[in-house]
């Protein structure tokens, strides 16, 4: 089957980085996606990934391994409003999107 | 204002009963889907349509229809509701299907 794997949830400090991984196990591949998500509210698009290597936007970076089907969105200067919810999903052969549950981050002062 | 739109936002339907979600889009977006979304779970895929006048089905199609007589518009019908449909729906589209995925605000749907 396919599958998405993300860590439930994960808590930082305001200032600090922090990184999300996702480890993927697809039929196929065309692309990785990370979406954020407030409590609430609908997804945002955040990043895009068909090659390996990082990507870098601002203060969030993602990175792909495809050999590995590992990515990871790394988060820099965090600020409370990066309280939200990442969800990571992979496009597969066929074009279709396979969605993570979500990992929810809290920022703490 | 350019986007994506959901009709109603929030909804409480006795089981049984028949409704329809509405989407709209006037990004002139050739594809558009349907997800639901449940605690703890991912977002999945009820629906989907790559162009106007076709549709197909997604993981989780079961009880639920589609169509797309045009480009701007994609109702969700739950033709007999269940107490397991109770969930939020969004609605997404993207100029191709290959492309970044822009959501609807969302409809919460509950269903005693």
């Amino acid at each position: 089957g396919q599958n998405i794997d993300q860590p439930t949830e994960m808590t930082a400090t305001e200032g600090a980085i922090v990184q999300i991984n996702c480890t993927y196990q697809t039929s196929g591949f065309n692309g990785l996606f990370w979406y954020q998500q407030h409590a609430g509210e609908a997804p945002t698009f955040l990043s895009y990934n068909v090659l390996d290597g990082l990507e870098e936007k601002g203060r969030f970076s993602s990175f792909l391994s495809r050999s590995k089907g590992y990515s990871y969105l790394l988060l820099k200067e965090l600020q409370m409003k990066d309280s939200a919810s990442y969800l990571c999903d992979v496009m597969d052969s066929n074009y279709q999107l396979i969605w993570g549950a979500g990992t929810k981050l809290i920022i703490k002062p | 204002i350019a986007g994506i739109t959901q009709a109603p936002t929030s909804q409480i339907l006795a089981a049984g009963r028949r409704m329809t979600l509405r989407c709209t889009q006037d990004m002139r977006h050739n594809a558009m889907y349907w997800y639901r979304q449940d605690l703890g779970l991912g977002l999945r895929l009820i629906h989907y349509s790559n162009t106007a006048g076709t549709t197909g089905k997604g993981e989780v199609p079961d009880g639920y229809s589609v169509s797309r007589a045009n480009t701007d518009d994609f109702p969700l019908t739950l033709a007999s509701a269940v107490p397991s449909q109770t969930s939020v729906y969004f609605c997404a589209s993207s100029d191709s299907g290959v492309d970044t995925q822009y959501f609807g605000p969302g409809t919460r749907l509950t269903v005693l």
